[in-house]
C-alpha cells in the first residue's frame, strides 16, 4: 500500500486564503522534506523536518514522528504559491526519500 | 536554480543512445538520478556519494550512470524505449547520510518517438 499519502490530492484557493496540506506516513519516518513543483516543473526545497515545526515566510510546516503525520500551513495565499506540493519521508535505513503523490494547488485571483 | 545544471534540457529520441549531463556547484559529496513520469512523484534511480555507486534501484540495464568526479554524473541511456519518456532530475545533497537536504536541478525532459 502507500507509505506516504497527501491529502487532498487537489486544492484551489482564492488569493489572501489560508490552507494546510497533510502528508500521514505508514512507514517510521525520521525526517521529512516537503517540495514544491512550479508550473515550469521545477522542485524546490521548501522545508527539511525533524520532529518539530519550523517556519518561513508564509509557510509553516509540522512533523510529529509519534503520529505519523507531517503538515504544511500556507498563509495568505499568492499565485506563485500554485503548483504540485510533494512531501517525502525518510526512514533511518539509509538515505533513500519516500515521496507522497503530491497535493496540486491553484491559487486564483 | 543555477548550482546543479543539466543538459541537455529537452531531447526528443527514437531507438538511439544518448547520455544526459549533470554538474552541481554546491560542494556537495552524494549525487542522485531521479525518473519523474508524467502525474507522479520523482523515483530514485540512483545514488552516489563521494563517486562510490551505492544505491542501484531496479532500472533497466539500458540505463548507466557514471560520475567521473564528485560534482558531475552522467546517465547515458541505450535503445530507449516509449516508457523511458519522463523527465530525469539530477539531485545533490552534502552527503548520502541520513539527514540532508536534497537539491534538485532543472530536469532533462526526455520524449521518445
Amino acid at each position: 500500500g502507500d507509505k506516504v499519502k497527501q491529502s487532498p490530492s487537489a486544492l484551489s484557493l482564492q488569493e489572501g486564503t489560508n490552507s494546510a496540506l497533510r502528508c500521514n506516513f505508514s512507514i517510521a519516518a525520521t525526517t521529512v522534506q516537503w517540495f514544491l513543483q512550479n508550473p515550469r516543473g521545477s522542485l524546490i526545497n521548501l522545508f527539511y523536518l525533524v520532529p518539530g515545526t519550523k517556519e518561513n515566510g508564509r509557510l509553516k510546516s509540522a512533523f510529529d514522528s509519534k503520529e505519523s503525520y507531517s503538515t504544511l500551513h500556507i498563509r495568505d495565499a499568492q499565485l506563485e504559491d500554485s503548483g504540485t506540493y510533494f512531501c517525502a519521508a525518510e526512514r533511518n535505513m539509509g538515505y533513500k526519500l519516500t515521496f507522497g503523490t503530491g497535493t496540486s494547488l491553484l491559487v486564483d485571483p | 536554480n543555477t548550482k546543479i545544471t543539466q543538459s541537455p534540457r529537452y531531447l526528443i529520441l527514437g531507438r538511439a543512445n544518448k547520455s544526459l549531463e549533470c554538474e552541481q556547484h554546491l560542494g556537495h559529496n552524494a549525487m542522485y538520478w531521479y525518473k519523474q513520469s508524467a502525474e507522479k512523484p520523482p523515483e530514485l534511480m540512483f545514488l552516489y556519494n563521494l563517486k562510490q555507486l551505492i544505491r542501484n534501484e531496479t532500472v533497466p540495464s539500458r540505463f548507466i550512470p557514471e560520475c567521473p568526479d564528485s560534482s558531475k554524473l552522467l546517465l547515458h541511456i541505450s535503445a530507449v524505449d516509449p516508457e523511458d519518456s519522463a523527465v530525469y532530475f539530477c539531485a545533490s545533497s552534502p552527503d548520502s547520510f541520513s539527514g540532508n537536504t536534497l537539491y534538485f536541478g532543472e530536469g532533462s525532459r526526455l520524449i521518445v518517438v
